[in-house]
């Protein structure tokens, strides 16, 4: 499996305010993936990022909102651009395996608090 | 639409054995995964079902019936440690490399 680090690991951030998240993988990987996972609650795909040209939002969530950049094949940002509280939640990237059966690993997370 | 089911909490003592199911109703089916997620950590992959059957990886097992829209996972010999929250997750054919995941089943080991 990758290994998977994200940066910052926690943020507690102001109102109004945005916060760029740094995902970056220890080989190349095709397919990266963006999840926030609300207070308990489960999994929701925010977007797909795709390397060279603009991200797959989910129904939900908008480029403006949660701006993706993939600049190349083992790094990407997620951007939480002007937050309000609802916006408190854990941010996950994740990447596709390299064993050929589409299996999914997960970053370790960023645990944001919007006040 | 699609769905994904999975009760809520089971509890169970340590040395048993915990069967989680997990019914799903998506447009496709390209797998199904189980992933553990102990509280303020990431997920953890388990297994990948993608043919009817059963695979088995020590102490964990997962089940996939595709005609049934149904899969379960499997704990034997449980320990303390594995209280945690247990995701299924659907990859479908239209939407390749995402994963819709369920609520999640919070699993509690007691002594």
């Amino acid at each position: 499996s990758a290994v998977i680090s994200q940066k910052p690991s926690r943020d507690i951030c102001q109102r109004g305010t945005s916060l760029t998240i740094q995902c970056q993988v220890d080989s190349q990987v095709t397919m990266m993936f963006w999840y926030r996972q609300q207070p308990g609650q489960s999994l929701t795909l925010i977007a797909t990022a795709n390397q060279g040209s603009e991200a797959t939002y989910e129904s939900g969530f908008v480029i403006d909102k949660f701006p993706i950049s993939r600049p190349n094949l083992t790094f990407s940002t997620l951007t939480v651009s002007n937050m309000s509280p609802e916006d408190s939640s854990i941010y996950l990237c994740s990447v596709e395996g390299t064993s050929g059966t589409d299996t999914q690993y997960f970053g370790p997370g960023t645990r944001l608090t919007v006040l | 639409g699609q769905n994904i089911d999975q009760p809520t909490e089971m509890t169970a003592t340590e040395g048993a054995i915990v069967q989680i199911n997990c019914t799903y109703q998506t447009s496709g089916f390209n797998g199904l995964f189980w992933y553990q997620q102990h509280a303020g950590e990431a997920p953890t992959f388990l297994s990948y079902n993608v043919l009817d059957g059963l695979e088995e990886k020590g102490r964990f097992s997962s089940f996939l019936s595709r005609s049934k829209g149904y899969s379960y996972l499997l704990l034997k010999e449980l320990q303390m440690k594995d209280s945690a929250s247990y995701l299924c997750a659907v990859m479908t054919t239209d939407s390749w490399g995402k994963l819709q995941f369920g609520a999640g089943t919070q699993v509690v080991v007691t002594p």
